[in-house]
């Protein structure tokens, strides 16, 4: 049973790029959740999909988009690239029971590097 | 905004020795979870203690939490040099279990051999 996968595992982009990270669950789950984990930083929430729509939204621009689709993997757009861009992406996986807690897998990252 | 915030930010002991960690937090809560993240790699969920709970024990881990205070503390009993990670306190504060975790800046954990 694979867990959480993302690809690519690195990536160098330039200032104003864009960049698309993907993300597929654990299998089962049906809840996908993006953070953005600079160094030396805890990871920050970007945003969280459920049956194709964002749910939650955290504290990040409109810059910062994403996708989920029906085979429940998901994907996070960044437009117009900043050098704060560069962190560690991680999506995580869970499956939603309405009033319960969400025990969250995390996949290993996509290290993104903006120059 | 980070919710939690970990003590200490470092920590190094010998094989063998406990680890404690603690967390403090901010807002009303409904469940707390701690995280371990070894080099910059994936998280791993530790545990997860819900807001109507004390403590909690997994293996050789040990998770209090106090609501009156806003802090919670992961002790790792007999430590091992596998257990060097960070570690991260995350809380689900919405309306709900929502699954947003805040996390905290975490505590780096160094276990000598």
């Amino acid at each position: 049973d694979a867990g959480v996968t993302q690809s690519p595992t690195h990536l160098i982009k330039t200032r104003g790029q864009q960049v698309t990270l993907r993300c597929s669950p654990k299998s089962g789950h049906d809840t996908v959740s993006w953070y953005q984990q600079a160094l030396g930083q805890g990871p920050q929430f970007i945003f969280q999909y459920y049956e194709e729509e964002e749910r939650q939204r955290g504290n990040f621009p409109d810059r910062f988009s994403g996708h989920q689709f029906p085979n429940y993997s998901s994907e996070l757009n960044v437009n117009a690239l900043l050098l704060g861009d560069s962190a560690l992406y991680l999506c995580a996986s869970s499956l939603f029971v309405a009033s319960q807690p969400n025990e969250q897998f995390f996949g290993p990252g996509t290290r993104l590097t903006v120059l | 905004s980070q919710q939690g915030e970990e003590d200490p930010q470092a920590l190094s002991i010998q094989e063998g020795e406990n680890a404690t960690m603690n967390c403090s937090y901010k807002t009303s809560i409904n469940n707390l979870q701690w995280y371990r993240q070894n080099s910059g790699r994936g998280l791993v969920h530790l545990i997860l203690i819900r807001s109507n709970e004390r403590e909690k024990h997994s293996g050789r881990l040990r998770v209090t939490l106090d609501t009156s205070k806003k802090s919670s503390s992961l002790l790792i009993t007999a430590s091992r040099a596998a257990d060097t990670a960070s570690y991260f306190c995350a809380t689900d504060a919405g309306s709900g279990n929502t699954g947003k975790l805040i996390f905290g800046q975490g505590t780096t954990l160094q276990v000598k051999p």
